[in-house]
């Protein structure tokens, strides 16, 4: 079974730190991977996706992911926080079965 | 190009009625996958339509059913509400069949509150 496991629930930054987002996950096979960012209320938006390749992926809105194999990891870093990134990130793993399993989410706090 | 839209954005029932949520996938895709997603939890799979029919299905109960029709819009269904089952329901939609690794189109979800 796949699983996901996102250990920080909430983090807290300046405005203008940087910033790294913890996934990891369970896949029997090579998986697919994604990022997506929750505003209060709000659907899922993507914010980027490994499929295969180059293992350092780039985003939307200035962020990137690097996949490693070897620890079962798919981190979200960004260099420069802005106040609007303020919001829930989940990680997500799918598959061949095309559903998507996801974390529990991290609520990220950007301090001005 | 619209993205998905899902109907109503809110909803208010009772224990013990049923309710029926919306969802039209973005155009040009023809799987929809529906997620229940809890306060402060990350979306559940619920199920998935393709072809008019539920292809997988996650761990959910009977209670749940959905509808796909022709025109790749689709309905999810919940008998017999709980508390429980208040949450934001979130509908997804995939590209053609064929393309692997669940990448999906999330839609704004709607909120339903069981009282």
């Amino acid at each position: 079974a796949q699983s996901v496991t996102q250990p920080d629930i909430h983090i807290t930054v300046s405005e203008g730190a940087s910033l790294e987002l913890r996934c990891n996950y369970s896949y029997g096979a090579t998986p697919y991977l994604f990022w997506y960012v929750q505003s209060p209320g709000q659907g899922l938006q993507l914010l980027l996706k490994y499929f295969s390749g180059d293992t350092l992926v780039q985003g939307i809105k200035g962020f990137e992911a690097e996949f490693k194999r070897s620890q079962s990891s798919f981190n979200l870093r960004k260099p420069s926080v802005h106040w609007s990134d303020a919001a829930e990130y989940f990680c997500a793993v799918g598959g061949s079965a095309r559903q998507l399993t996801f974390g529990s989410g991290t609520q990220l706090t950007v301090l001005p | 190009d619209a993205g998905v839209t899902q109907s109503p954005t809110h909803l208010i029932k009772t224990r013990g009625q049923q309710v029926t949520l919306r969802c039209s996938p973005k155009s040009g895709h023809d799987t929809v996958s529906w997620y229940q997603q809890a306060l402060g939890q990350g979306p559940q799979f619920i199920f998935q339509y393709y072809e008019e029919e539920e292809r997988q299905r996650g761990n959910f109960p009977d209670r749940f059913s959905g509808h796909q029709f022709p025109n790749y819009s689709s309905e999810l269904n919940v008998n017999a509400l709980l508390l429980g089952d208040s949450a934001l329901y979130l509908c997804a939609s995939s590209p053609a069949a064929g393309l692997a690794g669940g990448l999906q189109y999330f839609g704004p979800g709607t909120r339903l509150t069981v009282l």
